[in-house]
């Protein structure tokens, strides 16, 4: 696997765009990045995934470098419910199915 | 409903006896998983199938017993528990690899 380093946290002014960085400097050319998130007691949430383009869906956006060694999940206009714990995976494949493995994550707060 | 469903939600039982968690997905998604989340060690993935009558070991399978019958259910029993298996565990699927997960709402379960 691919291992992926985050900051243990991160403030942000709500109304703000929020920007999480991620490091995968081991990234192989065919693995994908993927960003989840864990918002207190609740079952892990899926935001994104991507390659090597950027990507952008309904609740965030996905840069990654152009040497791939490098991402930023970027939430626009972070509101109060943002507040979570976010993790960048890049997903290895063992046995029969790629699996993730969550690290420590980025715990994201939004401020009022 | 259409999803993925964790019953109980919460449940105590006595060391020694068996206890069976039960995980239901309604979108015949062809993989399965299962993750115990704890204080200081995150989420760690016990058990995962990519099929009915497939099922592979993740990372911390010890003391616990999975199986899939069927597509939509995903079972994991603890044989006897133990205190160390006080956790909250989640269950997910996948329609694919390359796919994000769905996780359940998790169910928090204490031996003593």
């Amino acid at each position: 696997d691919a291992k992926t380093t985050q900051p243990p946290s991160m403030d942000c002014a709500e109304g703000r765009a929020a920007n999480l960085p991620c490091n995968h400097s081991t990234i192989s050319g065919n693995e994908y990045v993927y960003w989840y998130r864990q918002i207190h007691s609740q079952g892990p949430q899926y935001i994104i995934h991507g390659l090597k383009n950027n990507e952008t869906n309904e609740m965030a956006s996905l840069i990654i470098t152009e040497d791939r060694k490098s991402s930023t999940l970027i939430l626009p206009h972070a509101t109060l419910r943002d507040t979570a714990v976010y993790y960048c995976i890049v997903p290895g494949v063992r046995g029969s199915a790629r699996q993730l493995t969550f690290g420590s994550g980025t715990q994201l707060t939004v401020l009022p | 409903d259409a999803g993925i469903t964790q019953s109980p939600r919460y449940k105590i039982t006595e060391t020694g006896r068996q206890v069976t968690l039960m995980c239901h997905q309604t979108w015949s998604h062809s993989y399965m998983f299962w993750y115990r989340q704890d204080l200081g060690h995150g989420l760690r993935l016990i058990y995962y199938s990519a099929a009915a009558d497939i099922t592979d070991k993740g990372e911390v399978p010890d003391g616990y017993v999975v199986s899939r019958s069927k597509t939509e259910n995903f079972p994991l029993t603890l044989e006897s528990a133990t205190r160390s298996q006080t956790s909250v565990y989640f269950c997910a699927s996948s329609l694919r690899q390359g796919y994000g997960y769905t996780f359940g709402s998790g169910t928090r379960l204490t031996v003593v």
